[in-house]
């Protein structure tokens, strides 16, 4: 069962509008979320993350918000350019011991496309 | 600026072969990983290495094994490599402390025939 869900698999968004990226998690002990972005033929690259302690977190164009209650994070890049165009994966990881702080759980990714 | 390299980047395998990937990090990084890709599963974690000198196993530990050789390097082997186990492979690094993000290479390609 996934414990960390992107149900949207796809986005398409036009350069300089708002592009909004969704995740959806189950285990309430995660308490440190992540972004990744992934090119075709490269590693994922390191994003921007937020602690639970936090509701928001801001990277340039990029913010992360957290909604505890309902269990939801979501990623939004303003604004949005061509060259955003990538996979982009939510990662959580949490648990109160030092091996379930190691240990990352992914969704499956979002396909963005950002049009000219 | 390097961060973390794997080799090979392909291979290609007949079932029951061994195989060893190897990955690096300049990063002075306590921590290493090995990751598996496959499509409509994610990203899975194989196994783990906290530190130089120990290693622990992740979701998807079977049919493979590892080695922390320092604190530089952390291969992955496989000894009979199996249809099941083709995927792409990714090796991470992180600080070793909580809340702090891993980096990773570009993968390794493997297919097993």
């Amino acid at each position: 069962d996934q414990q960390v869900k992107q149900n949207s698999p796809s986005l398409s968004v036009q350069e300089g509008r708002i592009s909004i990226l969704n995740c959806d998690y189950t285990n309430s002990m995660f308490d440190y979320f992540l972004w990744y972005k992934k090119y075709p033929a490269e590693g994922p690259t390191f994003l921007i993350s937020i602690s639970s302690i936090k509701d928001k977190n801001e990277d340039g164009r990029f913010t992360v918000f957290l909604n505890k209650s309902a269990k939801h994070l979501s990623l939004h890049i303003v604004p949005s350019q061509p060259g955003d165009s990538a996979v982009y994966f939510c990662a959580a990881s949490g648990g109160g011991n030092a091996g379930n702080n190691r240990k990352l759980i992914w969704g499956l990714g979002t396909s963005l496309a950002v049009n000219p | 600026n390097a961060g973390v390299t794997q080799t090979p980047k392909f291979q290609v395998l007949k079932t029951g072969q061994s195989m060893t990937l190897q990955c690096a990090q300049d990063m002075n990084h306590n921590s290493m990983y090995w990751y598996r890709q496959d499509p409509g599963m994610g990203l899975r974690l194989i196994y783990y290495s906290a530190s130089e000198g120990t290693t622990d196993k992740g979701e998807v530990p079977n049919g493979y094994n590892v080695s922390r050789l320092n604190k530089r390097e952390f291969s992955l082997r496989l000894e009979s490599a199996a249809p099941s186990q083709t995927s792409v492979y990714f090796c991470a690094s992180s600080v070793d402390r909580i809340n702090q993000p891993q980096h990773f290479g570009d993968g390794t390609r493997l297919s097993i025939l």
